[in-house]
């Protein structure tokens, strides 16, 4: 069974830092990892997809990068602004075993970027 | 192209009545789900598609009941809506490949009093 992991729980900086968020997953068969933006109320804003065979993808201040061997994918916020401020989620698209085709995501992580 | 439509946005019950929250998709999508979101605990799957006629339960499937008939739609029903069922619902449409990503609903916040 898939199970979703992100640290931290919860993330306070300054703004104009740059920062780290992780999502690490037990079972590498997955087709792909996706990243998503969800504001207090709101709904899920996807920010980056990562395929299974790729090892980042870039979107602005954004970059996701995907080591399957070791379970792990990470997004890198530069220069954070308090407009990024947010709940940040993860989930496994999964390839295999019990988890073929289901989404698993992580708890989240949610950021507060203070000027 | 309306991607993932989802309805009610809020909704309150009360303990005992029954509602079926609606989620279709125009992207010919051959997967579909569930899922519900608490406080501190992301999104939990509660049951999903993986065609018309086809569907399997998830992590937290107690107390909903789905069908598929068409490939658009796939419909969430609470049986005898509990206070335990007082959340963020959230349906998801995608295919199993490896370059697409997947689609989200608006969410419904449910409530039951």
């Amino acid at each position: 069974k898939q199970e979703v992991t992100q640290i931290p729980a919860a993330l306070s900086v300054p703004e104009g830092e740059n920062l780290v968020l992780n999502c690490s997953f037990t079972d590498s068969a997955i087709y792909n990892l996706q990243w998503f933006r969800q504001d207090p109320g709101k709904g899920l804003t996807s920010l980056l997809l990562i395929q299974s065979s790729q090892r980042e993808q870039t979107s602005g201040r954004l970059n996701a990068s995907l080591d399957k061997s070791s379970g792990r994918s990470t997004l890198y916020i530069a220069a954070s602004q308090p407009g990024d401020s947010a709940t940040y989620l993860c989930h496994c698209s999964g390839a295999g075993g019990t988890s073929y085709g289901k989404l698993t995501f992580g708890q989240g992580t949610i950021l507060t970027v203070h000027p | 192209n309306a991607g993932v439509t989802q309805t009610p946005k809020f909704q309150v019950l009360k303990t005992g009545q029954s509602m079926t929250l609606q989620c279709a998709q125009d992207m010919n999508h051959e997967y579909m789900s569930w899922y519900r979101q608490d406080p501190g605990m992301g999104l939990r799957l509660i049951h999903y598609s993986v065609g018309a006629g086809i569907t399997d339960q998830g992590e937290v499937p107690n107390g909903y009941n789905v069908s598929r008939s068409t490939t658009e739609d796939f419909p969430l029903r609470l049986l005898s809506a509990a206070p335990s069922q007082t959340s963020v619902y959230f349906c998801a449409s995608y295919r199993v490949e490896t370059d697409t990503e997947a689609f989200f609903g608006q969410g419904t916040r449910l409530t039951v009093v």
